[in-house]
């Protein structure tokens, strides 16, 4: 099974409003990833979890905050967003650390900031 | 530079025929390199890794060359499912993961 799952598959908010983004993976996997994926643009990765623990941020806005909870999931936590945050998000996870491994990717969810 | 290039296309092909693309590097301690496909509003999905010696996977074929800092993809007998936007990726321990702009493929009938 090399599913990873992602909930909501779309997401309207406001730019006060806090909300968030849940990915599950149930492959063992040990590292697990955020990226932000604009139209016509390929994926930019935000934020990468190894063995639970936050390893690369690549300078993302205070606004986002990444959670994992436990090795299956990851969260990311939205709060005062811009609507040029408006992008599909996409979490994945690979077996190691770092990315030096294939990564499957969740469907996303698809941000709308208003 | 981009530290990962891909020629943007579109590549219009006819079903049946071969297309191959390339992605060019600019980081040589870059250690691994991935294929991915992405269709319109979906996810990228896995397509293959690419291996030093070079790897194929029925219709496809990718190729490393370190010398000259380029991976590539041969598709074969193109079917009209194959068309899609093609990503490479290529992963470092220094500047991690990067992915190329895609290869857009159109298959025509």
């Amino acid at each position: 099974d090399t599913e990873v799952t992602q909930t909501p598959k779309h997401l309207v908010m406001g730019m006060t409003n806090k909300k968030s983004l849940k990915c599950e993976q149930h492959m063992g996997h040990r590292a697990m990833y955020w990226y932000k994926q604009k139209a016509k643009k390929p994926p930019e990765l935000m934020f990468v979890y190894s063995y639970e623990k936050l390893s690369i941020n690549e300078s993302v806005p205070s606004r986002f905050s990444p959670e994992c909870p436990n090795s299956s999931l990851l969260n990311l936590h939205l709060h005062a967003l811009q609507p040029e945050d408006s992008a599909l998000y996409l979490c994945a996870s690979s077996q190691s650390s770092g990315g030096a491994d294939e990564q499957y990717f969740g469907p996303g969810t698809r941000l709308t900031v208003t | 530079r981009k530290e990962v290039e891909q020629d943007p296309g579109p590549f219009n092909v006819p079903e049946g025929a071969t297309v191959a693309f390339n992605c060019t590097y600019s980081n040589s301690a870059s250690q691994s390199f991935f294929w991915y496909r992405q269709d319109c509003r979906k996810e990228p999905k896995l397509l293959m890794s690419v291996y030093s010696s070079g790897n194929e996977d029925g219709r496809f074929t990718a190729q490393l060359n370190r010398a000259s800092q380029y991976i590539s993809l041969l598709i074969r007998d193109s079917k009209l499912s194959d068309s899609a936007t093609y990503l490479c990726v290529a992963y470092s321990s220094a500047s991690k993961i990067i992915f190329g702009s895609g290869t857009r493929l159109s298959i025509r009938p």
